[in-house]
């Protein structure tokens, strides 16, 4: 258990719908972060928060988009998404972004687009 | 930009030790990661290093940092069932005034009873 959690585990979608992938973490971290995590490839880091502030987006399609009301959550909405989106989606969070900061990860959503 | 290279595989007799080997490119790397992910699960935190060190020891893992030529390892001794997971090296670099991490595409350790 590494205090961060992500809701759901596993998700189901067509590519009209539109869902949300939850993140929380009462670590009491200031940094949050959303990585994709497809087959055979490297994670991806898709987007960063920093208090509440997105710092990094890196091309990430506009079918994918983050919110972070707070330093403790983290959403990400989908719509409209594309059958090679499908993959595991990591939310992780660190104290900031400082050089000597570990990341903390959850357990992933398991998302797949039919 | 910034790579991190991993052999995808790795096969061990159990008891015997495991060596996962990395390279990265970026010489301004100031930490550098070892996560495990077990089936179906996120990542977990093994140890890291940071790039003035050349070893650090944990119970069972090693890591040895050669810094000249970029290559980090991983050696774990007496190597369990339990230790079959996926293990990621990651650099972290400066990018954009803040630190990100960049991961390698994983080696899976397989464990042999």
């Amino acid at each position: 258990e590494t205090g961060v959690t992500q809701t759901p585990r596993h998700l189901v979608m067509g590519m009209t719908n539109k869902k949300s992938l939850k993140c929380e973490q009462h670590l009491g971290h200031n940094a949050m972060y959303w990585y994709k995590q497809s087959a055979k490839k490297p994670l991806e880091l898709m987007f960063v928060y920093n208090f509440k502030e997105q710092t990094e987006n890196n091309s990430v399609p506009s079918r994918f988009s983050p919110e972070c009301p707070n330093s403790s959550h983290l959403f990400l909405h989908l719509h409209t998404l594309q059958p090679e989106d499908s993959a595991l989606y990591l939310c992780a969070s660190s104290q900031d972004l400082s050089r000597n900061t570990e990341a903390f990860f959850g357990q992933g959503t398991r998302l797949t687009v039919v | 930009g910034e790579d991190v290279e991993q052999s995808l595989f790795l096969s061990v007799r159990e008891g015997d030790s495991s060596v996962i080997n990395c390279t990265y490119t970026d010489s301004s790397s100031t930490y550098l990661y070892w996560y495990k992910q077990e089936p179906g699960a996120g990542l977990q935190l093994l140890t890291y290093i940071f790039s003035n060190m050349d070893m650090k020891q944990d119970q069972r893992l090693t890591v040895l940092l050669n810094k000249k030529d970029k290559h980090l390892s991983l050696r774990i001794a007496d190597t369990q069932t339990g230790d079959s997971a996926i293990y990621f090296c990651a650099e972290k670099y400066s990018g954009a005034g803040s630190y990100q991490l960049t991961f390698g595409k994983g080696t899976k350790l397989s464990v042999i009873p």
